[in-house]
């Protein structure tokens, strides 16, 4: 059964700073792995999809490596901003499952 | 594109009522939806995938005849919660996947359900 951590629960920092939220994964057997933004009492945003076969995907100043074989990825956020503070989720989709594992997320807190 | 919609955003019922949430994909068709319950600062828990056409699949634990889920259409499906409770009061969140992949999940913005 596939387990999806992420660490740290929380984080705390002053804008500007560069940010790396982890997300590991007990099972290196997947199809595809996607980050999500929640805000407080809404739904999910997509930020990032990267597919079982690609190394890792960007989109502005989101960054979302993936080492299969250590079953980790990384999310990196460039020069944070309070907009940025948010819950991050990491969703794992197994082989052959359209079902993905979430991760519990980490909470990422942005002050001026 | 991919855009998931549900519909209420929020709602208020009282005990033993039946309240119906819908979740739409308004410009993809899909054949796959997944239905989520969320509690206060706590991860998404998965209650069952709903395949159109065809009976929902339920997570062990999660009643279904107390939540009811219907997939009539490829762009359309419904959560009821049967006779209502306290302890029913969360956050439903839903999700679709596109026909024909990436297998991309698209969320919808959630319901908030409060039973009095």
């Amino acid at each position: 059964k596939q387990e999806v951590t992420q660490i740290p629960a929380a984080l705390s920092v002053p804008e500007g700073e560069n940010l790396v939220l982890n997300c590991s994964f007990t099972d290196s057997a997947i199809y595809n792995l996607q980050w999500f933004r929640q805000d407080p009492g809404k739904g999910l945003t997509s930020l990032l999809l990267i597919q079982s076969s690609q190394r890792e995907q960007t989109s502005g100043r989101l960054n979302a490596s993936l080492d299969k074989s250590s079953g980790r990825s990384t999310l990196y956020i460039a020069a944070s901003q309070p907009g940025d503070s948010a819950t991050y989720l990491c969703a794992v989709r197994s082989g052959g499952s359209y079902i993905p594992t979430f991760g519990r997320g980490t909470s990422l807190i942005v002050h001026p | 594109g991919a855009v998931v919609s549900q519909h209420p955003s929020r709602v208020i019922c009282k005990s033993g009522t039946s309240v119906k949430i819908e979740c739409r994909s308004l410009d993809f068709q899909a054949t796959t939806m997944f239905w989520y319950r969320q509690f206060p600062k706590k991860s998404l828990m998965l209650m069952a995938t709903s395949n159109e056409g065809s009976k929902a699949t339920y997570e062990q634990g999660v009643e279904k005849d107390k939540f009811l889920i219907n997939h009539a259409s490829l762009t359309l499906s419904t959560l009821t919660v049967t006779s209502a409770h306290p302890e029913d009061s969360s956050f439903y969140i839903c999700s679709a996947i596109r026909d024909g992949g990436p297998y991309e999940q698209y969320f919808g913005p959630g319901t908030r359900l409060t039973v009095t």
